[in-house]
């Protein structure tokens, strides 16, 4: 199973930056997001398709129909630069996307 | 606040034994509702699942890695520890621990360690 994301998206801050990630029937499946700031850790921003862990900001929305999961960023802000990975589950093995590089300039 | 820190070896020579070891600390390791996961990123690459272990000392691998791999538990000292067998060069990465939550269908990696950089070199 596989997860598909485009590597690179560009925005503008204070636009909106949507990020996809497509799979087979992934909307058969929950689909989580991870951002990933250069030199650290990855962080959980989206799970369950669209609910945000406490302390995550509003801007943080997702969506997952058909084959394809969006995470979008509106407002985008110069601190959401980021590596971002879609992650799923299938059957007993997690799948993560090859990952999103976000360039806010 | 839950805290995970992986500890090992930085360098490890082809064909051997990595051995990495996570400690957890602010929380239970011993609950159902969680898993104990190891999750690897090659240097400029993406995130690469390896395997988790629960509670009850249940574990699920990777595929792509099952032979060589083992995942353990010790409740006692609240860490779980990780083994990947033959290494080469391709095994070089930063491995991360993190804790899974579990709710039902529902599933995340909610806490992380910082990450160890494991080097694959004679």
């Amino acid at each position: 199973y596989e997860l598909t994301q485009p590597p690179s998206v560009s925005v503008s801050p204070g636009q909106t930056a949507s990020i996809s990630c497509s799979g087979d029937k992934l909307g058969d499946k929950y689909a989580c997001w991870y951002q990933q700031k250069a030199g650290q850790s990855p962080v959980l921003v989206i799970f369950e398709d669209n609910k945000r862990p406490s302390g995550i900001p509003e801007r943080f929305s997702g969506s997952n129909f058909g084959n394809i999961a969006t995470l979008t960023i509106s407002g985008t802000q110069v601190l959401d630069e980021a590596d971002y990975y879609c992650q799923a589950w299938d059957r007993t093995t997690a799948i993560f996307g090859g990952g999103t590089k976000l360039t806010v300039l | 606040q839950l805290h995970l820190q992986e500890s090992g070896s930085g360098l490890v020579k082809p064909s051997q034994t990595l051995s990495l070891t996570c400690s957890v600390s602010g929380g239970s390791i011993n609950t159902g509702a969680f898993s104990w996961n190891w999750i690897r990123q090659p240097p400029g690459k993406g995130l690469e699942w390896i395997g988790y272990i629960s509670h009850t000392g249940s574990t699920y691998y990777n595929p792509s890695l099952e032979s060589r791999v083992t995942i353990s538990l010790d409740t006692s000292m609240s860490q779980f520890s990780l083994k990947l067998s033959s290494v080469t060069a391709t095994d070089t990465a930063v491995y991360y621990c993190a804790r899974e939550g579990i709710v039902g269908a529902t599933r995340y990696f909610d806490y992380w360690g910082q990450g160890s950089l494991v080097t694959v070199s004679s």
